[in-house]
């Protein structure tokens, strides 16, 4: 069976330092990889997605970047953090382009003081 | 841009009584609509979906309902359990805008005893 893990699963960092977050999938391959933020509160925003190794889409412009630099690793890092960037950041993956079922991960709930 | 959006932020329902959660849609364009149940600190999970050329789709317990002429969603569960307190989301999927789902703000559903 698939399995996707995230972490950490929480993360507390000051203003203006890095941030790696990552996303692993097992069990399939060759997924479609996703990375969302959600504000407390609030609907999920799709940050990035990646259709495969090195393939990156960015949904909106933000102070984040990502990464996926194996089939089944999906990487969010920032160099420098702002207060707006904390949020429940989710992963999620599909089998296909188009698949409409998505599967997320259990998230990482990153507060940036 | 357009968006998917929920009537009612909370609901609170009796254990045993059945859930109505609404969902409004202003893309007329989309191809599914997809409910999701997100548990507190966990990530979403797929319910059920339903074609936009359908007016109803049932599953185990859930049972969804389209209404294309008022652009209206619905989920009703049947016999809330303790279980289904959560956050529920509508999406929206379209397949030519590559797969990505665009999320409403959720509805808080509190089953009391």
């Amino acid at each position: 069976s698939q399995t996707i893990h995230q972490w950490p699963a929480t993360l507390v960092q000051p203003v203006g330092s890095p941030l790696s977050l990552e996303c692993t999938v097992e069990g399939t391959s060759n997924p479609n990889l996703y990375w969302y933020r959600q504000a407390a509160g609030r609907g999920l925003q799709l940050l990035f997605y990646s259709v495969g190794i090195g393939q990156i889409s960015s949904e909106v412009p933000q102070n984040l970047s990502a990464s996926r630099p194996q089939d089944r690793q999906f990487i969010l890092s920032s160099k420098k953090l702002l207060l707006s960037d904390s949020g429940f950041y989710l992963c999620a993956w599909s089998r296909l382009a188009g698949e409409r079922e998505q599967f997320f991960g259990p998230g990482t709930r990153l507060t940036v003081l | 841009g357009e968006s998917v959006g929920l009537h009612l932020p909370t609901l609170s329902v009796q254990e045993g009584d059945n859930s109505i959660i609404n969902c409004a849609y202003s893309n007329s364009a989309s191809d599914y609509f997809i409910w999701y149940k997100q548990e507190s600190g966990k990530g979403p999970q797929f319910i059920i979906d339903i074609r936009s050329n359908m007016d109803k789709r049932q599953g185990q317990r859930v049972t969804v309902l389209l209404n294309k002429t008022v652009k209206h969603l619905s989920l009703q569960i049947a016999a809330t359990q303790p279980g289904d307190s959560a956050v529920y989301f509508c999406a929206e999927f379209r397949t030519d805008s590559w797969g990505k789902l665009q999320f409403g703000s959720g509805t808080q559903v509190v089953v009391t005893p």
